[in-house]
This record gives structure tokens, C-alpha cells and sequence, in this order.
């Protein structure tokens, strides 16, 4: 069984970066066959896609957020990571990492438990 | 960006009701729209891929339909576990979208 878990710091401070690791279980993160994903969601508010990353490191992002988003991968770790810089208080929401395995275009078939991000000053 | 609008925004049905909730993108995308179930605190889970597949171990009184820019997400006959808050999202193009979503809640 596939399993994603989310860790990283519940408190960001305004202006600062926000920095997210998922890791994966149980399932092929090392085949070519997943994009691997980050979206988000406000308390009481709806689902935003942040963006997606291959095995390769190609990444594709949200353009409302592309200038401060970075994601990176490390196969060796079966893990990947949300890097949001400029954080504001806009940015607090609950952050979920997924998987998208592409070539069934099935949208996201596995997601983490998700995790508090809020943003203070 | 393409726009996806369900609707309703919420819906009170009751126990063996049968549902639609409706989804349209604000331009044409084939048949790649997916389907997700949220319940409170807890991560979505996808229901229905390529607008009408079954994701594996999804009950069968979940359907779905449509292609172009109108979906349709049906549950035949409501369960108590059933009652969530339901999302559309768009996989034809980037940025992935999702709808606002629609609250089930019971009668």
C-alpha cells in the first residue's frame, strides 16, 4: 500500500520560506511512471494545486505562485519537497503532497494526511 | 487558467437519495476531469478518473459522465458515509484546477 506523509514546521514566519518534505512507502517511487505533487487548501476554503514533479527533476508549477516555488526530488530517499519563499499570511493552509500517475491521467490516486502551515509574523 | 464551477454549492439529501452534482469547465477539456471525496480533516480521495472510471475499491453507486465542458458526478442511492464535501478537478491542462466544491449534507 502506497503511503505519503508530509513533515515539516507548523510555524513559518511572514517573509520567510516554507519548507515541506514528503515521503513515500510501500509503493515504485523509483519508476518513471508518477508525477509527485503539492496542493494546498485554507481552513474552510477549496484545493489549490501548487505543482508536480518528475523522477528527472522536471517540474511544473502553478503560475500564480511560480515565482516563489521550488520543488526538488531525491530518489535515494523516496522523498520530495515544497520550497515557497516570501511567505505571507495568505500562504497559511493545510499542505498535502499526492501522486499522479501520468500515463493513466487518473489525477491524484494517493495523498498524505496533510499538514498545518501557519503563517505569523 | 481553466475555470471549473460545480454546482450546487451545497445539497441536503437523505439516505438512499439519489445525487448529481454538476461540473463545467470554462473551455473544452476532453474527458480529463476527476472526481474526489473530502472528508472533514481529512486528505481528498479520488473517486472517478477520465470523467466516468471507477477508482478501484470506490462503491459501485458512484458514477460519472460527460465530456467537453459538462460532468456529472452521481450517487445512485446516499449512504451515511456518503456525506462529504465533493470536488471536480481538471487534468487536460496546467494549471490543474480544481472546482469550489460541493457540501453533502444530511436532510
Amino acid at each position: 500500500q502506497v503511503q505519503l506523509q508530509e513533515s515539516g514546521p507548523g510555524l513559518v514566519k511572514t517573509s520567510q520560506t516554507l519548507s515541506l518534505t514528503c515521503t513515500v512507502s510501500g509503493g515504485s517511487f523509483n519508476s518513471g511512471s508518477y508525477y509527485w505533487n503539492w496542493i494546498r487548501q485554507p481552513a474552510g476554503k477549496g484545493l489549490e494545486w501548487i505543482g508536480r514533479i518528475y523522477s528527472s527533476g522536471s517540474t511544473n508549477y502553478n503560475p500564480s505562485l511560480k515565482s516563489r516555488v521550488t520543488m526538488s526530488i531525491d530518489m535515494s530517499k523516496k522523498q520530495f519537497s515544497l520550497e515557497l519563499t516570501s511567505v505571507t499570511a495568505a500562504d497559511t493552509a493545510v499542505y498535502y503532497c499526492a501522486r499522479d500517475p501520468w500515463f493513466q491521467r487518473k489525477g491524484l490516486d494517493y495523498w498524505g494526511q496533510g499538514v498545518l502551515v501557519t503563517v505569523s509574523s | 487558467d481553466i475555470q471549473m464551477t460545480q454546482s450546487p454549492s451545497s445539497v441536503s439529501a437523505s439516505v438512499g437519495d439519489r445525487v448529481t452534482i454538476t461540473c463545467r469547465a470554462s473551455q473544452g477539456i476532453g474527458i480529463w476531469l476527476a472526481w474526489y471525496q473530502q472528508k472533514r480533516g481529512k486528505a481528498p480521495e479520488l473517486l472517478i478518473y477520465a470523467a466516468s472510471s471507477l477508482e478501484s475499491g470506490v462503491p459501485s453507486r458512484f458514477s460519472g459522465s460527460g465530456a467537453g465542458t459538462d460532468f456529472t458526478l452521481t450517487i445512485s442511492s446516499l449512504q451515511p458515509d456518503d456525506f462529504a464535501t465533493y470536488y471536480c478537478q481538471q487534468t487536460d491542462s496546467f494549471p490543474y484546477t480544481f472546482g469550489q466544491g460541493t457540501k453533502l449534507e444530511i436532510k
